[in-house]
């Protein structure tokens, strides 16, 4: 079956603690991407991956990192995570990036730094 | 710059009625517009999208929205709400030079029975 996966999907942590959320798809895309939600402010992105080794900032990147070292895996990473971070996280992939490809999305995670 | 607005939040449906979710943006030129649903505990679902030709666009799951240019409106629409249809609603936009969709804030749906 054609999927997005994230890991875990419930994750409560302390402040400072350094952690990461994975991403997997099985579906050969190039793209990759990482979302926050919040609520009120809808899906806002964090990093977006075109291809393997390739990476750039979305909207909101402060506090994140992100690695694309295989094209089916883009993990992100919180170093040092704060309160502010608490969120639903979404990842996403799609063909080839461009706005015409359907994005699919994983199940969330839903992180809480305490 | 690109923006999306949907207006209400929640919006309660009787099961059977007609549903109407409002989606506006905010962009230069022509769009990509798209409609998405968050069912409890699920990513999200592409509903469907438009990018030219027919305003009226039809869906998965018995949906279907309309682009009103002169109204920089996408508003999505079913003749007859389910139980199974209460979810949120994103509406996005995007741009034919970019790799980024827009998101609104969410309309959520509840259905009474």
């Amino acid at each position: 079956e054609a999927q997005v996966t994230q890991n875990p999907r419930y994750l409560i942590t302390v402040t400072g603690k350094k952690l990461t959320v994975t991403c997997s798809q099985n579906m050969n895309h190039e793209y990759m991407s990482w979302y926050r939600q919040d609520p009120g402010l809808g899906l806002r992105q964090i990093y977006y991956s075109m291809n393997v080794e390739v990476t750039d900032k979305g909207d909101v990147p402060e506090g994140y990192k992100v690695s694309r070292k295989e094209k089916r895996n883009f993990p992100l990473i919180l170093e040092s995570p704060s309160p502010n971070q608490t969120s639903l996280y979404f990842c996403a992939s799609s063909g080839s990036g461009a706005i015409t490809d359907t994005q699919y999305f994983g199940p969330g995670t839903r992180l809480t730094v305490l | 710059a690109q923006s999306v607005t949907q207006p209400d939040i929640h919006i309660t449906v009787s099961e059977g009625a007609s549903l109407e979710l409002r989606c506006n943006y905010s962009y230069g030129a022509t769009p990509y517009l798209f409609w998405y649903v968050q069912s409890p505990g699920q990513g999200l679902q592409l509903l469907l999208k438009y990018f030219s030709g027919d305003t009226l666009v039809q869906g998965i799951k018995g949906f279907e929205a309309e682009f009103k240019r002169s109204q920089s409106s996408f508003n999505l629409r079913k003749p007859s709400v389910h139980w199974s249809d209460a979810a949120e609603y994103f509406c996005a936009v995007g741009a034919e030079s970019s790799y980024k969709l827009i998101f609104g804030s969410g309309t959520r749906l509840l259905v009474r029975p």
